[in-house]
């Protein structure tokens, strides 16, 4: 089984702070997906990285790839409280398939 | 309605019940899929079905059976449930051979 670990587990933070997530696998992956979960919904898409080394960034969120597209991190700048969540990275190895990892619960405070 | 839907949003039921999840696809796409979320454990894909044919059963236990008449609409017929079933079960959507899923907000079960 492909497992995909995710660090840390849970994190609690003061708004402003910034922080950084990871997911790792010894498995290397096409592409990989990192989702956003809020309380009472499915996750919802934040982005896809697809070249090893590649960096994406989304407002106050950059997503980066390993260079052997076996892992990647997710870093938010100035965190605010919109961001609590549960941050799931998910890789692709054949199309239409994914392996979500492991999970990272945030919470930000004003 | 936009998106991927789910009903109930929530459900609690007895052992001996037999009980049906409906999903609902608005987005044209030919793909569905069955997730099982539970506490402490990575989401657990269950069921996926590509142009109407189921093309994946991940060793899912034979009380919880998929049905999916067309292509917009999915179930997952329940029955004979154990308390460690309990989870959110999300459902999801894309177009065959895309990495982009689109999931409903689930479907929060409950077996007493």
């Amino acid at each position: 089984t492909q497992l995909l670990e995710q660090s840390p587990q849970f994190l609690s933070i003061q708004e402003g702070e910034n922080l950084t997530v990871y997911c790792n696998s010894s498995s290397v992956f096409s592409s990989l997906q990192w989702y956003r979960q809020e309380p009472g919904e499915g996750p919802v898409l934040l982005v896809t990285v697809v070249t090893g080394g590649e960096v994406k960034k989304l407002k106050r969120l950059t997503f980066q790839f390993g260079d052997a597209r076996k892992d990647s991190s997710l870093h938010i700048t100035a965190a605010q409280p919109g961001d609590t969540g549960l941050y799931l990275c998910a890789g692709v190895r054949n199309t239409d398939k994914l392996i979500f990892g492991t999970g990272t619960r945030l919470q930000v405070f004003p | 309605e936009t998106g991927v839907t789910q009903t109930p949003r929530h459900l609690v039921m007895g052992m001996t019940n037999k009980k049906s999840l409906k999903c609902e696809q608005h987005l044209g796409h030919n793909a569905m899929y069955w997730y099982k979320q539970s506490a402490k454990k990575p989401l657990e894909l269950m069921f996926v079905y590509s142009l109407e044919e189921r093309v994946e059963n991940n060793s899912v236990p034979s009380r919880f059976s998929p049905e999916c008449p067309n292509s917009s609409h999915l179930f997952l017929h329940l029955h004979t449930l154990q308390p460690e079933d309990s989870a959110l079960y999300l459902c999801a959507s894309s177009q065959q051979g895309g990495d982009t899923q689109y999931f409903g907000p689930g479907t929060r079960l409950t077996v007493l």
